[in-house]
């Protein structure tokens, strides 16, 4: 596709569970985001890749989350265990390169854990 | 530490009517700033981008101006259409970071 596919759109999980999130970035995109918006609030930078490295987790809230990228394209978000104050719009965003440029987002994952 | 700065945290304006949006920011060297429009339910999506070396750069009724001796930058919307409703966000690069800061955004909301 032309832009930033993110999948499922929405998921309602049940608290404990782990959940998988999926970002399909632009083609050619080397460097991928992913981002976390909770309700009314500011994008919350979570980590990046350049290729297939994520030279910087520090953004991840806790051990429960992790992320991969292979093939230098999809990417995934695992969260282990969710609580509730997972709940929130996921995001990732694809750009050519990681130095300044344009960022395309993605329609963003809600995460809602009940 | 790299901040973005954003005011008004909202606005309720009337339709056709201008505004402006401000951002200061602390990131430095600076490398661009950027506006997003992020519409409810969908991500970003960039309006315009400013090197050190612009100072104002149009897009459609969208104008943006960067002072960058202050470190300021404002979105000036023109004649306000209701499809302007959404949250504006600015995004900078630099600060010796490849991760670009972005500001908790404002909150535009055109009524009719």
């Amino acid at each position: 596709g032309a832009g930033v596919s993110q999948s499922p759109s929405n998921k309602v999980t049940e608290k404990g569970k782990d959940v998988e999130l999926r970002c399909d970035p632009i083609s050619g995109h080397t460097a991928l985001y992913w981002y976390r918006q909770r309700l009314g609030q500011g994008l919350e930078f979570l980590i990046y890749f350049q290729g297939n490295s994520a030279p910087d987790k520090s953004g991840l809230p806790s051990d429960r989350f992790s992320a991969e990228r292979t093939g230098e394209s999809v990417s995934t978000l695992t969260i282990q265990r969710t609580q509730q104050e997972d709940s929130a719009v996921y995001l990732c965003a694809s750009s050519l390169e990681i130095r300044g440029a344009e960022a395309f987002f993605g329609q963003g994952t809600r995460l809602t854990v009940v | 530490k790299n901040q973005v700065e954003q005011s008004p945290q909202s606005l309720i304006i009337l339709e056709g009517k201008n505004c402006t949006l401000q951002c200061n920011y602390t990131v430095s060297p600076f490398s661009n700033l950027r506006w997003y429009k992020q519409d409810t339910g969908r991500g970003p999506v960039s309006l315009t981008i400013m090197t050190f070396s612009e100072n104002t750069k149009s897009n459609g009724r969208y104008t943006a101006t960067l002072d960058a001796d202050t470190k300021q930058s404002s979105l000036h919307i023109t004649a306000s259409q209701l499809s302007d409703s959404a949250s504006y966000i600015c995004v900078v690069s630099g600060g010796g970071s490849y991760i670009p800061t972005f500001g908790r955004g404002t909150s535009l909301i055109v009524h009719p």
